[in-house]
């Protein structure tokens, strides 16, 4: 049973608009959640971390929410640009043993 | 920030034949290092943890005399695909985590290995 649950499993844009990456786990006890985006055929790429205290954390026009009580984290793209078409992942790391839980993913196509 | 290095980048190999990827910290010290399996459009599989100076911890279900995992020194891992089929095509990623403590894992560029 997959413990990251991301959605949706992918997305079309539009060139400078904006949207919003869904990402519920289940991962117990919590450590710290990250955002990679990963593009075709390359390593995944960190956008963001965060640990159970935080609530936002920014980079760049990539914009990351936690929730801890209700086990949800969000990405937010704002004014996307076609640079920006990849594969999203959510991954959650848990405290005893650092074990990392990957999220499917969410493919974001940004068009002109 | 860290830089993990996987070479090569892309290899093809004739089936029965083995075939080495390496993985290395190119600025720090890894004590632990992780093998992924990536299909496409899939998410990252763990197939094993790889820790400097012992033996790996494979992941059920993977092989371990199929897929050898070496961590000799602080700084790089190898996998080896031995005897290769085609079913073993797939892209490999690996990542090094700085230090015990500090719960931060970088990713290499991965690996397409493609078996003919």
């Amino acid at each position: 049973k997959n413990q990251v649950e991301q959605s949706p499993q992918s997305l079309i844009i539009l060139e400078g608009k904006n949207c919003t990456l869904q990402c519920n786990y289940t991962v117990s006890p919590f450590s710290n959640l990250r955002w990679y985006k990963q593009d075709t055929g390359r390593g995944p790429v960190s956008l963001t971390i965060m640990t159970f205290s935080e609530n936002t954390k920014s980079n760049g026009r990539y914009t990351a929410t936690l929730d801890a009580d209700t086990k949800q984290s969000s990405l937010h793209i704002t004014a996307s640009q076609l640079s920006d078409s990849a594969s999203y992942i959510c991954v959650v790391s848990r405290s005893n043993d650092y074990k990392l839980s990957f999220g499917a993913g969410t493919t974001v196509t940004v068009r002109a | 920030g860290a830089v993990v290095s996987q070479h090569p980048s892309r290899v093809i190999c004739k089936s029965g034949t083995s075939v080495k990827i390496e993985c290395r910290s190119l600025d720090f010290q890894a004590t632990t290092m992780f093998w992924y399996r990536q299909f496409p459009k899939k998410s990252l599989m763990l197939m094993a943890t790889s820790n400097e100076g012992s033996k790996a911890t494979y992941e059920q279900g993977v092989e371990k005399d199929k897929f050898l995992i070496n961590h000799a020194s602080l700084t790089l891992s190898t996998l080896t695909v031995t005897s290769a089929h085609p079913e073993d095509s797939s892209f490999y990623i690996c990542s090094a985590r700085m230090g015990e403590l500090e719960n931060t894992i970088y990713f290499g560029e991965g690996s397409w290995l493609t078996v003919v």
